[in-house]
Order: C-alpha cells, then structure tokens, then sequence
C-alpha cells in the first residue's frame, strides 16, 4: 500500500544545476506535506513543508510545489550543491488518520548525487 | 539548535529478550513519535503519544510494543520479545503541535537482533 510514491530511486544533477525531485500520493486526504534529507548514519532532517492550501513553499534554494489535482508535489533546489548530496524523502500527513498526533506517511526515497 | 537525542545509537540483543530504545525529544514539545526503517525499506509510522497517552498507532504497533515517558523528558519505546524481524532503525520525533507543524527526527538507535 503505497500512498506516497517516489518513483526515482536516484537522481544525478551537475552542481550549480537545478534539482527537481518528485513524489506522488494516492491519499486524497493528506493536508500538510514534507520534505526530509537523510544523510546516512544520521536522521531524517526537516528541510521545507506545504499546506495543502497552498501550491508553493520557498525557503532560500529550496522550493516546494504542491499540483492536488495531480496528486503530485516537487522539490526544486537552486543552485544544487556538493553538500545537497542525501536520501530525500517525501512525506505527508492524513489529519484524519488517528486521534491527533498524526503519524507521517514516507516514500521510499530518492538519492540525489550532486555531480563537481 | 535543539534536538532529539537517542540512545543508544546501537543495541544488540539476542531474539526473545526484551530491549528498551530510549529518547530525549525537544524540550518544548507535546508530541512523540516512533517510526521504524528495515534496511532498504521506508520509514514506518509505528505510535504517536501525547498527554501521557497514546494518540494513533499503526499496524505494526501490536502487543509486543509499548511506550512511556516515565518523567518530563525521556520517552521510551519497549519491545517485550523481540523478534528476527525487529531488526531495523528506530527513530524518535517529537513537534511541538500536531497540525501542520515538522516533526523533528533524532538520529535512531540500530536494533540488531541475533
């Protein structure tokens, strides 16, 4: 049961480039969404987030769009450095799923390579 | 910056004793969280905990798992006889709300079971 989707396993950008990650969801009722960078041996580290009220998100290089006609949102990151290299991991959350601490539901990942 | 802490950062415990993953979630947060990461596989939703009760728990969740904050800054997650397949990355997050607000991840604690 994958409600969140990211269909490329890996990603290689050349750095300075733009790097545009991508993740579908099936769920319908996801309201908030997130994006998370995971550098190995570490945890999951917040990076940008979207209401679904909302269709972009901007903090700094990293901007997120939200298409809930396409069930479809995007991470851009500009320019694309060494450092960006990192699992990422689209997330998103279902208000209605429990009794209020909502648990995130995760993609599976994409490994974006930032390239000298 | 604060953040979530997790010891110990890796537990090996022989299959059917019982293990103890243990977390320091930010000082200013109401809500806690466990998820899980078997190797290769994404990472699991397995309980959300707020007011000293728990709020939502996932499938995975079943009797084996229980959850405590035995005072005002640790918060515990025990498996009563572990498993082969409890072997994975288990992660801790905390957020200060439950409504549109991040969760912030601690690094995880490696449970090996032999």
């Amino acid at each position: 049961d994958q409600q969140v989707k990211q269909n490329s396993p890996s990603l290689s950008v050349q750095e300075g480039r733009i790097s545009i990650l991508n993740c579908d969801y099936t769920n319908s009722m996801f309201d908030y969404f997130l994006w998370y960078k995971k550098y190995p041996a570490e945890g999951p580290t917040f990076l940008i987030s979207i209401s679904s009220i909302k269709d972009k998100n901007e903090d700094g290089r990293f901007t997120v769009f939200l298409n809930k006609s396409a069930k479809h949102l995007s991470l851009h990151i500009v320019p694309s450095q060494p450092g960006d290299s990192a699992v990422y991991f689209c997330a998103a959350k279902d208000p209605y799923s429990g009794g209020g601490a909502d648990g995130l539901t995760f993609g599976k990942g994409t490994h974006l390579i930032i390239q000298p | 910056e604060p953040e979530v802490t997790q010891t110990p950062s890796h537990q090996v415990t022989q299959m059917g004793q019982e293990v103890i993953l243990r977390c320091v979630p930010i000082s200013n947060h109401l809500y806690f969280y466990w998820y899980r990461q078997i190797l290769g596989q994404k990472v699991e939703f397995l309980v959300s905990f707020y007011n000293n009760e728990i709020s939502e728990k996932s499938e995975i969740f079943d009797d084996q798992f229980s959850v405590e904050r035995p005072d005002g800054s640790n918060f515990t997650l025990k498996i009563r006889s572990t498993k082969l397949e409890d072997s994975a990355m288990y992660f801790c997050a905390s957020s200060d709300t439950s409504s549109n607000q991040p969760q912030h991840f601690g690094d995880g604690t490696r449970l090996s079971i032999l």
